[in-house]
C-alpha cells in the first residue's frame, strides 16, 4: 500500500515563481488536508477537502490554492512565491474526522 | 473556534521515569481528540484517539490519555519513558465537519 503520496519531497524556488505540490491517495479516502509546519508553530492548515469537488480554506489559506477533481488527488498551488512560504508541507487523508488521518512524508519548500 | 493549546513546548525525562504530555482543547461540541508523534524527518503517525465511550484509551507503544470533560483536557502519559519514545507530540481536535486542528506540539527528550 503507497497510502499518501506527496511529490516532490524538495524543492527550491525563486521569489515570484510558481508551483504545485502533488499529493496522491490510494485509500479511497473522501477527507484530505493541507498543512504547514514551521519550528515551534506546530502544523497550521492551510486547505482542507470533504470530497471531490468540495475544498474548504483552513486557518492560513492566502497565498495558495487547491483543487478536488478525482477522490485520490488533492493538489496545492502556490503562486507568486514568498518567503514566508518557506516550510515543510504535509498532506494527509482520513476515511472520516473519527480516524485516523494518514500522512505523507513531507515537502520541503524553500523560496529565497 | 476549535483549538489547542498544548502546555510546554519542550519536556524532559529520564529514562523509566513518567511521562506526561498535557493536552487542553477548545469545542463548542463533543470533540474527537488525538495524540499523533513525529520523529525526525517522518511525517506523524497515529499514537491513540478518542471519540465515543470510554474516557481512558490506550495506544501504541504504551502510551495511553484521559479525555476529561470537565477540564477540556486530554492528557498524554506512559508510566516508563524509553529512549526511543524522544519524538515531537501533538494533540489535536476535529469535529463532524473534519477539520483537522493541531497544538503547536511538544518535543520530549530522553535521558539515560
Amino acid at each position: 500500500n503507497a497510502g499518501v503520496t506527496q511529490t516532490p519531497k524538495f524543492r527550491i524556488l525563486k521569489i515570484g515563481q510558481s508551483m504545485t505540490l502533488q499529493c496522491a491517495q490510494d485509500m479511497n479516502h473522501n477527507y484530505m488536508y493541507w498543512y504547514r509546519q514551521d519550528p515551534g508553530m506546530g502544523l497550521k492548515l492551510i486547505y482542507y477537502s470533504v470530497g471531490a469537488g468540495i475544498t474548504d480554506k483552513g486557518e492560513v489559506p492566502n497565498g495558495y490554492n487547491v483543487s478536488r477533481s478525482t477522490t485520490e488527488d488533492f493538489p496545492l498551488r502556490l503562486e507568486l512565491a514568498a518567503p514566508s512560504q518557506t516550510s515543510v508541507y504535509f498532506c494527509a487523508s482520513t476515511g472520516s474526522p473519527r480516524t485516523e488521518a494518514f500522512f505523507g512524508q513531507g515537502t520541503r519548500l524553500t523560496v529565497v | 473556534a476549535q483549538s489547542v493549546t498544548q502546555l510546554g513546548s519542550h519536556v524532559s525525562v529520564s529514562e523509566g521515569a513518567l511521562v506526561l504530555l498535557r493536552c487542553n482543547y477548545s469545542s463548542s461540541v463533543p470533540p474527537y481528540l488525538f495524540w499523533y508523534v513525529q520523529y525526525p524527518n517522518q511525517g506523524l503517525q497515529l499514537l491513540l484517539k478518542y471519540t465515543t465511550g470510554a474516557t481512558l484509551v490506550k495506544g501504541i507503544n504504551g502510551f495511553e490519555a484521559e479525555f476529561k470533560k470537565s477540564e477540556t483536557s486530554f492528557h498524554l502519559t506512559k508510566p516508563s519513558a524509553h529512549m526511543s519514545d524522544a519524538a515531537e507530540y501533538f494533540c489535536a481536535v476535529t469535529r463532524s465537519q473534519g477539520n483537522l486542528i493541531f497544538g503547536k506540539g511538544t518535543k520530549l527528550s530522553v535521558k539515560p
